[in-house]
């Protein structure tokens, strides 16, 4: 089956810093998921991403289908913005595969 | 327009015993989706019902199983349970046919003892 792998699994960022988080995924998709899942475990959907960019206010993602590969943009991150956020690939028979996550943790 | 429902929030169960969870899709969608995040596990696929038919099944016992009713909200039910079914249970739907962006929502968390 696909393998999705994101990266870097554990991220810690002072408030006010940039990053990147980054999806591989190994084989062509039909559709690309990115989700943020809060303390309580439900999976808040940031952006539904085939292919090229959206962005979201402090979010904006790329994916570059062709290249197999999506990224998610965080700006001037906050301390509500630690959790975990996931990459979700949708190949046939419509399930997502999921990543592993990147544990983000911003500090004040 | 209210999200994806599912009941209860908590279960605690013991070892051999059934557990039905439930959930209601968003109005006008008809594909409900479950996923199961079991710790050190990630999140995985269960089940896809749409228009009241299983479509499509992960990798994953028998002893999983489920429906979806009339009004497309949906059971799945776990028998003969084991302690390794303790784990969040998420439910997602979507609109038709399997098409388009899954929504998520908020989880039973199923507790084996």
């Amino acid at each position: 089956g696909i393998q999705v792998e994101q990266s870097p699994p554990d991220l810690i960022l002072q408030e006010g810093a940039n990053s990147t988080l980054r999806c591989n995924f190994s084989d062509s998709v039909n559709n690309l998921q990115w989700f943020h899942q809060n303390p309580w475990g439900q999976l808040i959907n940031l952006f539904y991403i085939p292919s090229g960019t959206k962005q979201n206010g402090r979010l904006s993602a790329t994916t570059v289908a062709t290249e197999r590969y999506s990224l998610l943009y965080i700006s001037s991150s906050q301390t509500t913005d630690s959790g975990v956020y996931f990459c979700a690939v949708e190949t046939s028979g419509s399930r997502l595969t999921f990543g592993e996550g990147t544990q983000l943790t911003v500090n004040p | 327009e209210a999200g994806v429902t599912q009941s209860p929030t908590h279960l605690i169960k013991t070892r051999g015993q059934q557990a039905t969870l439930r959930c209601s899709p968003i109005s006008g969608h008809t594909s409900v989706y479950w996923y199961q995040q079991a710790l050190g596990l990630g999140l995985q696929f269960l089940l896809w019902y749409d228009e009241g038919e299983e479509r499509n099944r992960g990798n994953f016992p028998p002893r999983f199983s489920g429906r979806q009713f009339p009004n497309y909200s949906s059971e799945l039910n776990v028998n003969a349970l084991e302690l390794e079914d303790s784990a969040l249970y998420l439910c997602a739907s979507s609109t038709g046919q399997g098409i388009g962006e899954q929504f998520f929502g908020p989880g039973t968390r199923l507790t084996v003892l």
